[in-house]
């Protein structure tokens, strides 16, 4: 079975530029999750789509950062424009359902802002 | 607001020593509870989970989590660790009922050979 894909590994940018992250996650998973993590410290959850429907954003700086999740499978995740308090690690995660299921993450995509 | 606690930041071992990693969370309801670990270079995934039933969990590589619900507490314990359990470890909680999981800061595991 294949993981949940993410890309590109690793972006640096200079700050209010622009970025964008791509997620793909495990074929029949409808919950999709992308999370943001600061160096030493846990996951944040950013926004989560069931399907191709926002259940969760309360935590996402929407002024800057964006997300869709077009036909309920692939999500792209983007900043604009970016600031250095961005710089972190952006997870990708799917599960099954939602409540309380087993969360699959991808590699995360390493985002330095200059 | 929930909050979930991971007492140490850092933990170092020999081999074969005994593992204790605490975990704390603030909720009074009822409440599913994770462990995720990620080892160097790899993904998240997830260690062990307790949803209801006994309240020792068992999960892969020989850890064990028990979930204390008069101390609030979901510590992690492996009686006997190696080298490759190396890795950081999250504890996470989420309300029963709702959907978002609420993570622990992590505690890093190093294991001397």
């Amino acid at each position: 079975e294949a993981g949940v894909a993410q890309s590109p590994r690793y972006k640096i940018i200079e700050k209010r530029q622009s970025v964008a992250f791509w997620c793909n996650p495990i074929s029949g998973h409808a919950t999709l999750y992308w999370y943001q993590q600061i160096l030493g410290q846990g996951p944040k959850l950013l926004i989560q789509f069931q399907n191709n429907g926002v259940v969760d954003d309360s935590q996402l700086p929407k002024d800057r950062f964006s997300a869709e999740r077009l036909k309920g499978v692939d999500s792209t995740l983007k900043i604009q424009p970016a600031k250095l308090e961005d710089s972190a690690v952006y997870l990708c995660a799917s599960s099954l359902a939602g409540v309380g299921e087993t969360q699959y993450f991808g590699p995360g995509t390493r985002l330095l802002v200059l | 607001a929930q909050s979930v606690s991971q007492h140490n930041h850092h933990v170092i071992l020999s081999e074969a020593a005994s593992l204790e990693l605490g975990c704390n969370y603030s909720y009074g309801g009822t409440v599913n509870l994770f462990w995720y670990v990620q080892y160097p270079g790899q993904h998240l995934q997830l260690l062990l989970k307790y949803f209801s039933g006994d309240p020792l969990v068992k999960g892969i590589k020989g850890f064990e989590a028990e979930f204390i619900k008069s101390k609030f507490s979901f510590n992690l314990r492996k009686p006997s660790v190696q080298w490759s359990d190396t890795a950081e470890y999250f504890c996470a909680v989420t309300p029963r009922g709702n959907y978002q999981l609420i993570w622990g800061a992590g505690t890093k595991l190093i294991i001397k050979p």
